[in-house]
């Protein structure tokens, strides 16, 4: 169980395409969706956090009007990167968690990822 | 000071080996803790919940130390294919924050 699917895993456009990242939970309902992006040999850095039904919290330094996020489902988060640059460039990662009563939080699970390069 | 602080390696063991990391966290508060492994341009995987009891896994052990505020992965008869980046994460009561360390990087060798 707890099988997170993320699509397309490999973009490769032009400079100043917009890029539409999909991440579905496919075997349970994630109230709550994270994406990250993840730079060769660093770390993983949360973008922002997205609630069904919500605006997503975004990270400090994460410019919501580049990386829009749209979480319309319990079951279906998208991000979108708006005129993309070669310096948005990365590894984009999802994960999904569903929250199992107060103070209590399942682990997160990760889709494959999305390995977007602009050209 | 990070939250969630960990060594970055990396740890370079013979195959067989038993090796052990910490993961140390600043914040009381922390709920539950994970360890996650990570594969070069690869995703991280849930490897284990960390219980208060301590769990096992296999060859992989996890404990947690409230009072000094530190989990730990224990790795038995290392294998090659145990090679990976690994990530602890924190997350904190009644939020959904997770908070991930850097990860410790473990290179098995033959």
């Amino acid at each position: 169980g707890a099988v997170v699917s993320q699509h397309p895993s490999w973009v490769i456009c032009k400079s100043g395409t917009s890029v539409k990242i999909e991440c579905r939970s496919l075997d349970f309902q994630a109230t709550t969706m994270f994406w990250y992006r993840q730079f060769p040999k660093q770390s993983l850095m949360l973008m922002a956090t997205s609630n069904e039904g919500s605006k997503a919290t975004y990270e400090q330094g994460v410019e919501k009007d580049k990386f829009l996020i749209n979480h319309a489902s319990l079951t279906l988060s998208t991000l979108t990167v708006t005129s993309a640059h070669p310096e948005d460039s990365s590894f984009y990662i999802c994960s999904a968690s569903v929250k199992q009563g107060w103070g209590s939080n399942q682990p997160q699970h990760f889709g494959d990822g999305t390995r977007l390069s602009i050209l | 000071r990070k939250e969630v602080e960990q060594d970055p390696g990396p740890f370079n063991v013979p195959e067989g080996a038993t090796v052990a990391f910490n993961c140390t966290y600043s914040n009381s508060a922390s709920q539950s803790f994970f360890w996650y492994r990570q594969d070069c341009r690869k995703e991280p995987k849930l490897l284990m919940s960390v219980y208060s009891s301590g769990n096992e896994d296999g060859r992989f052990t996890a404990q947690l130390n409230r009072a000094s505020q530190y989990i730990s992965l224990l790795i038995r008869d290392s294998k090659l294919s145990d090679s990976a980046t690994y990530l602890c994460v924190v997350t904190y009561s009644g939020t959904y924050k997770y908070i991930f360390g850097t990860g410790t990087r473990l290179k098995v060798l033959a």
